[in-house]
């Protein structure tokens, strides 16, 4: 079965650049979109289309791809952005989520 | 502005069938750029997509879950359905409806732009 993987967690100091990197097979034939999930709220799109940032998120958010890997990158980290990231694709006609990358800010 | 509103019992016993439904308000459910859908969360656990519907009806469904799963819409109240029949304790998560952003069959671009609150479903004895 079709999977995406995404480091579990990843830490930043206020200020500075995170990366969470989401690989998968073929993953560079799909767009890949990008989800926030603070704690006990709803997921919000972060990330859609590889790289378009939908209207009301911060442009210290972007994204990018290169082969098989799609990362999200946060410039400029405040600690508003701790949550959970998630990156999604579809696969054929599958939807398929990565396991998550808690992002601690400290 | 659009809202989703996810509504059900909030305990479910084993065997039985789990009844969720999501209330659209702001937006038809017969808008033809979007899909709608549902995604689950155990516990302490990460995002599962469980599956997506066009209000002409079509579906697509986690292949893990399409032999007990049924997604459907009501046009005439604006609603989102799911049935997961024979549930376990591992059918216990949040449950979250959700617009879908998709041009259907062959399109690579799916993403949901809007997410209801999510209702929580625990399944047990």
């Amino acid at each position: 079965s079709y999977e995406l993987t995404q480091p579990p967690s990843v830490s930043v100091s206020p200020g500075q650049t995170a990366s969470i990197s989401c690989s998968g097979d073929e993953l560079g034939d799909q767009f890949t979109s990008w989800y926030q999930q603070k704690a006990g709220q709803s997921p919000v799109l972060v990330i859609y289309r590889d790289t378009w940032r939908p209207s009301g998120i911060p442009e210290r958010f972007s994204g990018s791809t290169s082969g098989n890997t799609a990362t999200l990158t946060i410039s400029g980290t405040q600690t508003v952005d701790e949550a959970d990231y998630y990156c999604q694709t579809l696969y054929s006609t599958t939807v398929i989520f990565g396991g998550g990358t808690k992002l601690t800010v400290l | 502005q659009l809202q989703l509103q996810e509504s059900g019992p909030g305990l479910v016993k084993p065997s039985e069938t789990l009844s969720l439904t999501c209330d659209v308000s702001g937006d038809s459910i017969r808008n033809r750029d979007y899909y709608w859908g549902w995604v689950r969360q155990p516990p302490g656990k990460g995002l599962v997509w469980v599956g997506t519907v066009y209000w002409s009806g079509t579906t697509y469904y986690n292949p893990t879950l399409v032999r007990r799963v049924t997604i459907s819409v009501d046009t005439s109240r604006n609603q989102v359905s799911l049935r997961l029949r024979s549930v376990t304790a591992a059918d216990t998560a949040v449950y979250y409806c959700a617009r879908i952003y998709y041009y259907g069959l062959g399109s690579r671009l799916y993403f949901m732009d809007v997410w209801g609150k999510g209702t929580t479903v625990t399944v047990s004895s």
